[in-house]
């Protein structure tokens, strides 16, 4: 089975731009999580999909929005990018959501100069 | 809002030493994740518990629920396990479909 796939691996943006991120989740998986990783702040949750649906979002402002298409893809948008986007990008597929078995993508590493 | 504590934050030993990493939370949760990240950032899932012990080659994972506190032992560790161990918790007791919130992570580095 093929594992989580995220692409691109590597963007550079400058503030005040936007950036379009996608994960491609296990096959057979429907729910599809993103986390925002920092050094000063760790992992944090940004938001779940379900079915097409955002089941639970994370404490980020409105810059920060996804979707998820009928086949389970997923992609997140940052607008207006600031300096302290710069982050990894993860997202995790799961049959079910939290209660699930998370399988981790490798990652976008957003760099915001 | 779930508050997850781990300690150490960071641990060196030797090859062959028994490991032990601690995990506490603060409300209770449907499900806890230990999960390793290796350098360059990829994340591999290491167990998913929701009451009791698990065990996968060297690792072992327990779970105190009353006490909302887990555990990440490594025995006959290896320079290979090297690596963040991340202890996360997702969902509420009795359901949910809430985000996972994450410990800072345990830098653990083994020396041959």
């Amino acid at each position: 089975k093929a594992g989580v796939t995220q692409t691109p691996r590597y963007l550079i943006k400058t503030r005040g731009q936007q950036v379009t991120l996608s994960c491609s989740p296990i096959s057979g998986h429907r729910s599809v999580s993103w986390y925002q990783q920092t050094p000063g702040q760790g992992l944090q949750f940004l938001f779940e999909y379900f079915s097409e649906t955002q089941r639970n979002k994370g404490n980020f402002p409105g810059r920060f929005s996804g979707r998820q298409f009928s086949n389970s893809r997923s992609e997140m948008n940052v607008s207006t990018l600031e300096l302290g986007d710069s982050a990894l990008y993860l997202c995790a597929s799961s049959f079910l959501g939290s209660v699930n078995e998370q399988f981790f993508g490798p990652g976008t590493r957003l760099t915001v100069l | 809002k779930n508050e997850v504590e781990q300690s150490p934050q960071n641990l060196t030993a030797q090859e062959g030493e028994f490991i032990t990493i601690n995990c506490s939370y603060s409300v209770g949760i449907s499900a806890l994740h230990w999960l390793q990240q290796h350098p360059g950032g990829g994340i591999v899932s290491l167990f998913m518990l929701s009451s009791g012990k698990k065990k996968h080659g060297r690792l072992i994972a327990t779970i105190n629920i009353q006490e909302k506190h887990s555990s990440l032992h490594i025995t006959a560790s290896h320079p290979r396990d090297s690596a963040v161990y991340i202890c996360a918790v997702g969902g509420v007791a009795g359901g949910g479909a809430d985000g996972l919130t994450f410990g800072k992570g345990t830098h653990l580095i083994i020396q041959p």
